[in-house]
């Protein structure tokens, strides 16, 4: 069975401009969260989303949006960036009957 | 609101018993996790625990008190390999979702 996968691994991009990220779950598993991790902060929840709906939400501004398809790929978009976005963003995939959550290996951002 | 404390960094020998605790305040409580992470690696799963009391899988132990709002892992015979960061993460089911909240986490230093 393949891994939580996200594409792409590395991204550089400018202040003011946006960012979309992907990841594709677990086959079968249909709920995916996002988190952004700094070295200051540690791993945050950004939000998590399950049969295309968003359940819960962590405390980030609206510059930070997801959606989920009806495959459970989802993808997240981070608008107008600041260098303070410059972060390792992982998702990661649970099924219903587990409750360990399964990490790909992250969309390393830097924002100039 | 929400609140995970763990320790910095602790520095155990190889062959050795070592402890990472962990204290948590939430509501909605629904479960603990422990996750390694390697540097520049994404996080692994370790255990979870539900109910109070010990779950032992291998060299690794987690114990829950929910009334203290308490856990440790419990890492025995340890191994250089063991080095890494150790996150406690606590899942909060208020909403019908999940929603995990990482600590910090605990960075593990293992010397021969």
């Amino acid at each position: 069975k393949a891994g939580v996968t996200q594409t792409p691994r590395y991204l550089i991009k400018t202040r003011g401009q946006q960012v979309t990220l992907s990841c594709s779950p677990i086959s079968g598993h249909r709920s995916v969260s996002w988190y952004q991790q700094t070295p200051g902060q540690g791993l945050q929840f950004l939000f998590e989303y399950f049969s295309e709906t968003q359940r819960n939400k962590g405390n980030f501004p609206g510059r930070f949006s997801g959606r989920q398809f009806s495959n459970s790929r989802s993808e997240m978009n981070v608008s107008t960036l600041e260098l303070g976005d410059s972060a390792l963003y992982l998702c990661a995939s649970s099924g219903q009957e587990t409750y360990e959550q399964y990490f790909g290996p992250g969309t390393r951002l830097t924002v100039t | 609101g929400q609140n995970i404390d763990q320790p910095t960094e602790m520095t155990a020998t190889e062959g050795a018993i070592v402890q990472i605790n962990c204290t948590y305040q939430t509501s909605g409580f629904n479960g603990l996790f422990w996750y390694q992470q390697h540097a520049g690696e994404a996080p692994t799963f370790l255990s979870y625990n539900v109910l109070d009391g010990l779950e032992e899988k291998g060299r690794f132990s987690s114990f829950l008190s929910r009334s203290k709002g308490y856990s440790y892992l419990l890492l025995k015979e340890l191994q250089m390999k063991d080095s890494a960061s150790y996150l406690c993460a606590v899942r909060d089911g208020r909403g019908g979702g999940f929603k995990t909240i990482f600590g910090a986490g605990t960075r593990l230093f293992v010397k021969a």
